[in-house]
């Protein structure tokens, strides 16, 4: 069973960018969700995709957006980049099945904005 | 304003003894409850959940307790292991895990001392 993959592992991006980043489900999931996670802090839901579409969002700007493709993987992409997304970016794959769905966590990508 | 709080930044215990990490709530909704474990370089792995339905839950080492008139759950880990050095991450969930995602603390670092 392959685990939660996500590319790239670090970036470095200066402020006013754009950034994409990838995340693989694990086999046989449908839900992706991605979480921000500032030095310090726990991690903040972003928004979660199921079936490629969005299907909740927390409290982030427009600036940041995803998508979901057929073979679930996902991506994430934020606009006009600021210095404070600088964070580990986490994406969490899961199955729905109508229960609570235990979320399973890839590595991260770190993003530094300069 | 933080709905769920780990208020201990970080813990240290003797390798062998009870381990317990406290976590409070404020959102009376949430309906579900997990504990994550976070090695540097790594994503979240979980480690064992509750539901609102149910005050214990017990998996081998681990053991989460919650107190829903306190608003007050607690991970018991016994006995404490070297490896069991790592951040705890305690989370909510108030729609079954799904479209709102997780609702993280800030984590508490656990160090076991041999």
């Amino acid at each position: 069973e392959t685990g939660v993959t996500q590319s790239p592992t670090h970036l470095i991006k200066t402020r006013g960018q754009q950034v994409t980043l990838r995340c693989s489900s694990q086999s046989g999931h449908n839900t992706v969700s991605w979480y921000q996670q500032a030095l310090g802090q726990g991690p903040q839901f972003i928004f979660q995709y199921y079936r490629e579409e969005e299907n909740g969002r927390g409290n982030f700007p427009p600036r940041f957006s995803g998508l979901q493709f057929p073979n679930y993987s996902s991506e994430l992409n934020v606009n006009a980049l600021e210095l404070d997304d600088s964070a580990l970016y986490l994406c969490a794959s899961s199955l729905a099945t109508g229960v609570y769905n235990e979320q399973f966590f890839g590595p991260g990508t770190r993003l530094t904005v300069l | 304003d933080q709905q769920v709080k780990q208020n201990s930044p970080s813990l240290s215990v003797q390798e062998g003894r009870i381990s317990i990490l406290n976590c409070d709530y404020t959102n009376s909704m949430f309906d579900y409850f997990l504990w994550y474990k976070k090695y540097p370089a790594e994503g979240p792995t979980f480690l064992i959940s509750i539901s609102s339905i149910k005050d214990k839950n017990e998996d081998g080492r681990f053991t989460v307790f919650l107190n829903k008139s306190a608003k007050h759950l607690s991970l018991h880990i016994v006995p404490s292991q070297p490896g069991d050095s790592a951040v705890y991450f305690c989370a909510a969930s108030d729609s079954g895990g799904g479209a709102d995602g997780l609702t993280f603390g800030k984590g508490t670092h656990l160090i076991i001392q041999p």
